[in-house]
């Protein structure tokens, strides 16, 4: 069946740079949406960005001038790069499969932000 | 486009019918998706394109509406179905996958 796997630090450094993977295996990357999102410390879901279709991206316009997302076919996974992180990035990272709703969700990660 | 969701929070009694309702600033047709996230867990998709529901899902769950309005109705509260219960738009004028900000369901 189809799994996702997230991997990453889980502590970053306050305006540093946080990066996460996504680990894809049962289904090719190649094909539907491939989705990060978050949620923080009692807070609801934000859908942070996506690529589709092996390279197309889209993202929250409330976070596009720090983040990027990039896919590696060849490795099946898909990752996130997250800039000029504060405190309030700290949150639970989800990624997750888009058909186009999310119909599987890796288990999360979660990422805090600290000096 | 901003999704709403009514109420914040509902408590009710195993056994009753529990509606709740999520708004879109404008029309999405049916490109809506319910999620159920209980505490601690990894959200679950319920509902997609606003009535289909996902398999495996229990057939008292149901979700209805298109346009602005949509609606999740539990048909009898079970003590399993405690959790927060989201909405997503992702229809594509923009594409975006834009969360609601919530509805949690407890037991009375």
């Amino acid at each position: 069946q189809v799994q996702l796997q997230e991997s990453g630090p889980g502590l970053v450094k306050t305006s540093g740079t946080l990066s996460l993977t996504c680990t894809v295996s049962g289904d090719s990357i190649s094909r539907y949406y491939w989705a990060w999102i978050r949620q923080s410390p009692g807070k609801g879901l934000e859908w942070i960005g996506y690529v589709y279709f092996g390279g197309s991206t889209y993202y929250n316009p409330s976070l596009k001038s720090r983040v990027a997302i990039s896919v590696d076919t060849s490795m099946n996974q898909f990752s996130l790069t997250l800039a000029s992180v504060t405190p309030a990035d700290t949150a639970v990272y989800y990624c997750a499969r888009g058909v186009p709703a999310f119909d599987i969700w890796g288990q999360g990660t979660l990422v805090t932000v600290s000096s | 486009i901003q999704m709403t969701q009514s109420p914040s929070s509902l408590s009710a009694s195993v056994g009753d019918r529990v509606t709740m309702t999520c708004r879109a600033s404008q029309g999405i047709s049916n490109f809506l998706a319910w999620y159920q996230q209980k505490p601690g867990k990894v959200p679950k998709l319920l509902v997609s394109a606003a009535s289909t529901l996902q398999s495996g899902v229990p057939s008292r769950f149901s979700g209805s509406g298109s346009g602005t309005d949509f609606t999740l109705t539990i048909s009898s509260l079970q003590p399993e179905d405690v959790a927060t219960y989201y909405c997503q738009k992702y229809d594509s004028s923009p594409p975006g996958f834009t969360f609601g900000p919530g509805t949690k369901v407890d037991i009375k």
